[in-house]
């Protein structure tokens, strides 16, 4: 199982950013994947949720209305659409494979570093 | 969605046990079995330690263990060697496919 993310880099606040999860080793539309980040020195915090076969998704109220996770099952491949970009969205961005229980995550990218600044 | 709290950190000699605690509320820890616990070393991905309390996931060794009461969930580490210095990390079930971590908690093996 692997999945590893991209698409990190500077943006200006207010700007907007793409990051994209490749997965593989696992039949990727079977499992829901999550979103997770870290900013600089601090701990982990859970951003978004999408089912299987994306008719679902759920998110954090830090992010929501800004944020859009979705999933194209067909390039195995996990999105995070994020917009309206705040300095205190800086952080590491992991995405992380559901656990076979369906609430937990049992294997997680390397993540993808996402910082905002002017 | 309040963070779980975790102490900040916690120390133990090669070879004894020590334990982490989360405290969340009814609403996450007490209302649910879906507590899960991470490792992460510096510069790292966390990795998946315990699931629905206290199951470990093939692969994990048996000194990792997890309990829970009431809005309490612990992590115990047994026998503890040098290769378990790190953060540790517990997550909550918050309901409606939502999730909580805790603070995180810094592990060193004196």
């Amino acid at each position: 199982v692997q999945v590893e993310e991209s698409g990190g880099g500077v943006v200006q606040p207010g700007g907007s950013l793409r990051l994209s999860c490749a997965a593989s080793g696992f039949t990727f539309s079977r499992y829901g994947m999550h979103w997770v980040r870290q900013a600089p020195g601090k701990g982990l915090e859970w951003v978004a949720f999408i089912l299987n076969d994306g008719s679902n998704k759920w998110d954090a109220d830090s992010v929501k209305g800004r944020f859009t996770v979705s999933r194209d099952n067909s390039k195995n491949t996990l999105y995070l659409e994020m917009n309206s970009l705040r300095v205190e969205d800086t952080a590491v961005y992991y995405c992380a494979k559901d656990g076979e229980g369906h609430k937990e995550f049992d294997y997680w990218g390397q993540g993808t570093l996402v910082t905002v600044s002017s | 969605q309040s963070a779980l709290t975790q102490p900040a950190s916690v120390s133990g000699s090669p070879g004894q046990s020590i334990t982490i605690s989360c405290t969340g509320a009814s609403s996450d820890v007490g209302g649910y079995k879906y507590v899960s616990w991470y490792q992460q070393h510096p510069g790292k991905a966390p990795k998946f330690l315990i699931y629905e309390v206290g199951q470990r996931p093939s692969g994990v060794s048996d000194r990792f263990s997890g309990s829970k009461s009431g809005n309490t969930a612990s992590l115990t580490i047994s026998g503890l060697q040098a290769e378990d210095d790190g953060v540790y990390y517990c997550c909550s079930y918050a309901g409606g496919n939502t999730w909580v971590f805790g603070g995180g908690t810094k592990v060193t093996v004196l």
